[in-house]
C-alpha cells in the first residue's frame, strides 16, 4: 500500500451545491491524479498536479477545479455539481516504473 | 477520440481455460503499456506491463503481447481463476512524460 487515501469514501449531494473530495498521500510523490471512472468510459483524467500549486488539466475539466497546496493533499472540487457529475473518483499517484498507484476511490451521486 | 480501444465491455470463461483480453491503440508514439485490475470498490491496481522495445511479458499466470504494426495488446490468463473476476484495463503513456491514457475496460467473469 502506497499509503494513499481518498475521502469521504461515499457522498450524495444535491445539485448545484459545491462538492469537494480529498486525496492524502504519505509518501512525498510529486505527481497526483484525479481520473473519474463511468461506464463506458473508463478512467478519464481530469487534473493532475505535478508539485504544490502546480496543476493542469487534464481531459474532462469542465466543471472541476483543483488545488494542492501541500504535497500530500490534492483536493477536487465540484464548482457547482450536476449529474453529470455523478460517477466514481479516483486518485492516483506515481510509483515505480512509470506505474500509478490508486485509491480506493470516492463514489459521489448528485440528486 | 478514444486513443485506447477495449472493444469487448465483458468476458466469461470457464475456469482453468484461457482467458484473453484485447486492447487497440491510435497513437503510434505510446510506447509503454500496462494492465490494471480493479475489483468492485476498489482502485484499480497495477498488473503487468510491456515497452514497446519487446513483443511479450510474462509474469506468471500473466502474459502481455504487444503487436505495434498492428497497434494491438493482449492480456492472457492462464489458468483462468474465480479471483480473476474482475474488471480490467489497458492503458498506455509516451515514455517522454506522460499521463496514463486507459481504455473502457473489459469486465472479465470466470465460471466455476
Amino acid at each position: 500500500d502506497a499509503g494513499i487515501t481518498q475521502s469521504p469514501r461515499h457522498k450524495v449531494t444535491e445539485t448545484g451545491t459545491p462538492v469537494t473530495l480529498r486525496c492524502h498521500q504519505t509518501e512525498n510523490h510529486r505527481y497526483m491524479y484525479w481520473y473519474r471512472q463511468d461506464p463506458g468510459h473508463g478512467l478519464r483524467l481530469i487534473h493532475y498536479s505535478y508539485g504544490v500549486k502546480d496543476t493542469d488539466k487534464g481531459e474532462v475539466s469542465d466543471g472541476y477545479s483543483v488545488s494542492r497546496s501541500k504535497t500530500e493533499d490534492f483536493l477536487l472540487t465540484l464548482e457547482s455539481a450536476t449529474s453529470s457529475q455523478t460517477s466514481v473518483y479516483f486518485c492516483a499517484i506515481t510509483t515505480g516504473f512509470y506505474g500509478y498507484t490508486f485509491g480506493s476511490g470516492t463514489r459521489l451521486t448528485v440528486v | 477520440d478514444q486513443q485506447v480501444k477495449q472493444n469487448s465491455p465483458s468476458l466469461s470463461v470457464q475456469e482453468g481455460r484461457i482467458s484473453i483480453l484485447n486492447c487497440d491503440y491510435t497513437n503510434s508514439m505510446f510506447d509503454y503499456f500496462l494492465w490494471y485490475k480493479k475489483y468492485p470498490a476498489e482502485g484499480p491496481t497495477f498488473l503487468i506491463s510491456i515497452s514497446s522495445i519487446k513483443d511479450k511479458n510474462e509474469d506468471g499466470r500473466f502474459t502481455v503481447f504487444l503487436n505495434k504494426s498492428a497497434k494491438h495488446l493482449s492480456l492472457h490468463i492462464v489458468p483462468s481463476q474465480p479471483g480473476d473476476s474482475a474488471v480490467y484495463f489497458c492503458a498506455a503513456l509516451k515514455s517522454s512524460g506522460d499521463k496514463l491514457t486507459f481504455g473502457t475496460g473489459t469486465r472479465l467473469a470466470v465460471r466455476p
